[in-house]
């Protein structure tokens, strides 16, 4: 079974900068998370799909953070403008209607 | 009060050592309890989990929940230097289905 993947790994941006991750869950699963974990941190939910909806997504900031799920598969996740809080690696989780989330390796961003 | 509290580390223990992990929370509603294990550069993996107070053992590996003191462990027994990683505890309720973390304990079994 693939895993969950993510790109890019790495990226590197100036602040003010917009940028975009991307996410293919794993293969029939629902819901999909995205997670910032910043350095020395637990991972810290962002926003949280069933299918191609929206189940929660009360801490995104979302002046700036903006993510969709067409149809209900892939996802992407969108910073403008980075600030350099934002520095942080991201990563996406999926699951079925059993209790783990399984994670995607994550995107490392460094704003500048 | 964070509603999750994990002592960050870093623990540096021997090979063969007993490692005692730990987490404490705030919000009674968590109904399970899970540990992640993260190593440097890839995503969290699922270790265990469990819904109800006491112990639950697998391999080397044991969760424990205190559901009375609001408090978690994990004991890893006969410690390896492939356990060297990040371990997060983290919790839930099936009603909301999102997961809230701890900081993590970077761990280091040294050979």
């Amino acid at each position: 079974e693939a895993g969950v993947a993510q790109s890019p790994r790495y990226k590197i941006i100036e602040k003010r900068q917009s940028v975009a991750f991307w996410c293919n869950p794993i293969s029939g699963h629902a819901t999909l998370y995205w997670y910032q974990q910043i350095l020395g941190q637990g991972p810290k939910l962002l926003i949280q799909f069933q299918n191609n909806g929206v189940v929660d997504d009360s801490q995104l900031p979302k002046d700036r953070f903006s993510a969709e799920r067409l149809k209900g598969v892939d996802s992407t996740l969108k910073i403008q403008p980075a600030k350099l809080e934002d520095s942080a690696v991201y990563l996406c989780a999926s699951k079925d209607y059993r209790i783990e989330q399984f994670f995607g390796p994550g995107t490392r961003l460094t704003v500048l | 009060q964070k509603e999750v509290e994990q002592d960050p580390g870093p623990l540096s223990v021997p090979e063969g050592a007993i490692v005692s992990l730990n987490c404490t929370y705030s919000n009674s509603a968590f109904q399970y309890f899970m540990w992640y294990r993260q190593y440097s550069r890839k995503g969290p993996e699922l270790l265990m989990y469990t819904y109800s107070s006491g112990n639950k053992e697998d391999g080397r590996f044991t969760a424990q929940v205190d559901k009375s003191s609001k408090y978690i462990s994990l004991f890893i027994r006969d410690s390896q230097p492939s356990d060297s990683a990040t371990y997060l505890c983290a919790m839930g309720n099936t009603g909301a289905n999102n997961l809230f973390f701890g900081t993590g304990t970077r761990l280091t079994v040294i050979p």
